[in-house]
């Protein structure tokens, strides 16, 4: 059964203090691997799509890698303005679904 | 432009009630979705549209019922709703529903079942 687990569940961070967010994936065969952002009561925002292992992605103070397991959402020397819950989507072969983890809910503190 | 629209933005009903909800984009896509959301959890998907055919209903009760009207709109009609339906009920868009293509979220419609 395709699966995908995120951690840590809530992250709290100074600004400027950089971290990672982690999201491990089982899937039967990978189709893609997908980054959103959503904050309180809105919908979810597009940032990445990452189809194999070693690809990397960026935008602004985000970089999304990819592995065979797992993926990692990097962000950088954070501001305020990035706080929000990141979730991260697999869609595997067999399937037209995407399943999302459970998010990471990130606070960054001036 | 990757925008999708959904009206109304809140919506409180009655359980006996009946209302719909709407959804739109104008980016020429062809697989469209309906999710609800719970405070707190991922995104729940409930059906899937491909080329204005039903392709995925994932055991959704029958007062959920959906419709496609063309392939730029998707309306979800409502009836004799529970108050566990209150939920954020999110609408997608994608280029397509069989390849790894990344699905574009509506700002959502916040519903309270009274």
């Amino acid at each position: 059964e395709d699966q995908v687990t995120q951690s840590p569940e809530a992250l709290r961070l100074q600004e400027g203090e950089s971290s990672s967010l982690n999201c491990s994936y089982t899937v039967s065969g990978l189709r893609g691997l997908f980054w959103y952002r959503q904050d309180p009561g809105k919908g979810p925002e597009f940032l990445f799509t990452l189809y194999s292992a070693g690809e990397e992605k960026e935008k602004e103070r985000l970089k999304a890698t990819l592995t065979k397991k797992e993926s990692f959402l990097h962000i950088t020397a954070p501001k305020p303005e990035d706080s929000a819950t990141y979730l991260c989507a697999v869609q595997g072969y067999n399937t037209d679904k995407l399943i999302f983890g459970t998010g990471t809910r990130l606070q960054v503190f001036p | 432009d990757t925008e999708v629209t959904q009206t109304p933005k809140h919506l409180v009903m009655g359980m006996t009630n009946k209302k719909s909800l709407k959804c739109e984009q104008h980016m020429g896509h062809r697989a469209m979705y309906w999710y609800k959301q719970k405070a707190k959890k991922p995104p729940e998907l409930m059906f899937v549209y491909s080329y204005e055919k039903l392709s995925i209903n994932e055991s959704v009760p029958s007062r959920f019922s959906p419709e496609c009207p063309n392939s730029s709109l998707l309306n979800l009609h409502l009836h004799a709703l529970q108050p566990e339906d209150s939920a954020l009920y999110l609408c997608a868009s994608s280029q397509e529903s069989s390849s790894p293509y990344e699905q574009y979220f509506g700002p959502g419609t916040r519903l309270t079942v009274t």
